[in-house]
């Protein structure tokens, strides 16, 4: 059974300050995709990582994929209080590609404080 | 353009009842997905309905059943409503080909939040 984790779980940090938050999974997957979920909202797709070394930025966010290490991580630079949310890791074993069941983290609160 | 649509917005159930989630997907979109979102845990894998049909299964019992209709939206049943089902229920939705070729993420609707007393 595949399992994802996420670390830490909680996370309280400042504005300004650099932090990562990392995702290990159980199984080998070469499909790792990232979710952000603010308070009583749906989930929004922030990253899709498909091969190993994959790295992707979109402004203060980075995500990169070590498949031979089954870890992704998200690294939040300068950090600014809009970013405060919920972050999901969400990992697909499958062959059928992003369009299958994924199997979610439990997910790191995220909360920048000015 | 209309994203993931999903009714009604909040829902309030005895135990035992029946209870019908109802979903449209995004537009051009085929494949519809379901998802059960416990208070403080990640989302877990209920099925998925593509070509009317559903193609994968999470952990996830035969109470929980569902269906999709020919214009690609779907509803979500869920019998003999226990304490433990209520959450918050997400539908998502891809293209079958973006999702499968290109690894397209998913597009989620905002939810239904079920509440079992």
């Amino acid at each position: 059974e595949l399992k994802v984790e996420q670390n830490p779980l909680f996370l309280s940090m400042q504005e300004g300050k650099n932090y990562t938050i990392y995702c290990n999974y159980s199984t080998t997957s070469d499909r790792l995709y990232w979710y952000r979920q603010d308070p009583g909202k749906s989930l929004e797709s922030l990253f899709v990582l498909l091969s190993n070394g994959a790295v992707k930025q979109e402004g203060r966010l980075m995500a990169s994929l070590d498949t031979k290490a089954r870890l992704s991580t998200l690294h939040i630079t300068a950090a600014v209080h809009d970013l405060s949310a919920t972050y999901f890791c969400a990992v697909d074993i499958r062959s059928g590609g992003g369009a299958d069941g994924l199997t979610f983290g439990k997910g790191t609160h995220l909360i920048i404080q000015p | 353009d209309a994203g993931v649509t999903q009714s009604p917005t909040h829902l309030i159930k005895t135990r035992g009842q029946q209870v019908t989630l109802r979903c449209s997907p995004k537009s051009g979109h085929d494949t519809v997905s379901w998802y059960q979102q416990a208070l403080g845990q990640g989302p877990q894998f209920i099925f998925q309905y593509y070509e009317e049909e559903e193609r994968q299964r999470g952990n996830f019992p035969d109470r929980f059943s569902g269906h999709q209709f020919p214009n690609y939206s779907s509803e979500l049943n869920v019998n003999a409503l226990l304490l433990g089902d209520s959450a918050l229920y997400l539908c998502a939705s891809v293209d079958s080909y973006g999702g499968w070729t290109y690894n397209s993420p998913l597009h989620f609707g905002n939810g239904t939040r079920l509440t079992v007393t």
